[in-house]
């Protein structure tokens, strides 16, 4: 079947611009999951999804980002007034069950310039 | 802070050799462990999960479970070249009433097969 799908794949902006990530999981999987990985480095929790509630946001890294998650299944994760230093891999993942194992989508490479 | 461990690598073994990927976690409730294979510029992919004590086969890849000690282990027999990636140790943490949705990932060992 089809796996997690993230779009758009590559993102280039500027400083100070808004962007919009989205993540399609696979269908029935009610556990939802954003990271972000920079160059070289391990992944990093953001948020995390059960139905369309986000019980776990602690690793929101500030208030200029925010996810949400309509009808349990697709999800946005935004970034207001972005910065450098917000330049990485975001990757979503998905799970049919919480704390069961997780299917990664193929990421959206954001570089804020 | 509950934490996963890994060498960073690199490690490097012959073609046909046996590699060994070592991961340590603090969370002694942790009970669900997974092996991740992320190669250079995409995005992780599951190589195993392991949820008991022992030895879990699959192909070429042994995980091995060590709860008393807080170790899980990844054996690759017969390394080719594309088994070169970085390898991603991943346990799930029991967070506050019991949850235990989240995993926490290793930084990840860097494995390279020479030809």
């Amino acid at each position: 079947g089809a796996g997690v799908s993230q779009s758009p794949s590559n993102k280039v902006t500027e400083k100070g611009k808004d962007v919009e990530l989205r993540c399609d999981p696979i269908s029935g999987h009610t556990a939802l999951y954003w990271y972000r990985q920079s160059l070289g480095q391990g992944l990093e929790f953001l948020i995390y999804f059960q139905g369309n509630s986000a019980p776990d946001k602690s690793g929101l890294p500030s208030d200029r980002f925010s996810a949400e998650r309509t009808g349990g299944s697709v999800s946005t994760l935004t970034i207001q007034r972005t910065q450098q230093e917000d330049s990485a891999v975001y990757l979503c993942a998905s799970s049919p069950l919480a704390g069961g194992t997780q299917y990664f989508g193929p990421g959206t490479r954001l570089t804020v310039l | 802070q509950k934490e996963v461990e890994q060498n960073s690598g690199p490690l490097s073994v012959p073609e046909g050799a046996i590699a060994s990927l070592n991961c340590t976690y603090s969370d002694r409730g942790s009970q669900s462990f997974f092996w991740y294979r992320q190669y250079s510029g995409k995005s992780p992919e599951l190589i195993m999960s392991i949820y008991s004590n022992g030895d879990k086969e699959d192909g070429r890849f042994t995980a091995q479970l060590n709860k008393a000690s807080q170790y899980v282990s990844l054996l690759i027999r017969d390394s080719q070249p594309s088994d070169s990636a970085t390898y991603l140790c991943a346990v799930n943490v029991v967070g506050s009433g019991g949850s235990n949705y989240k995993l926490t990932f290793g930084k990840g060992t860097l494995l390279t097969v020479n030809p």
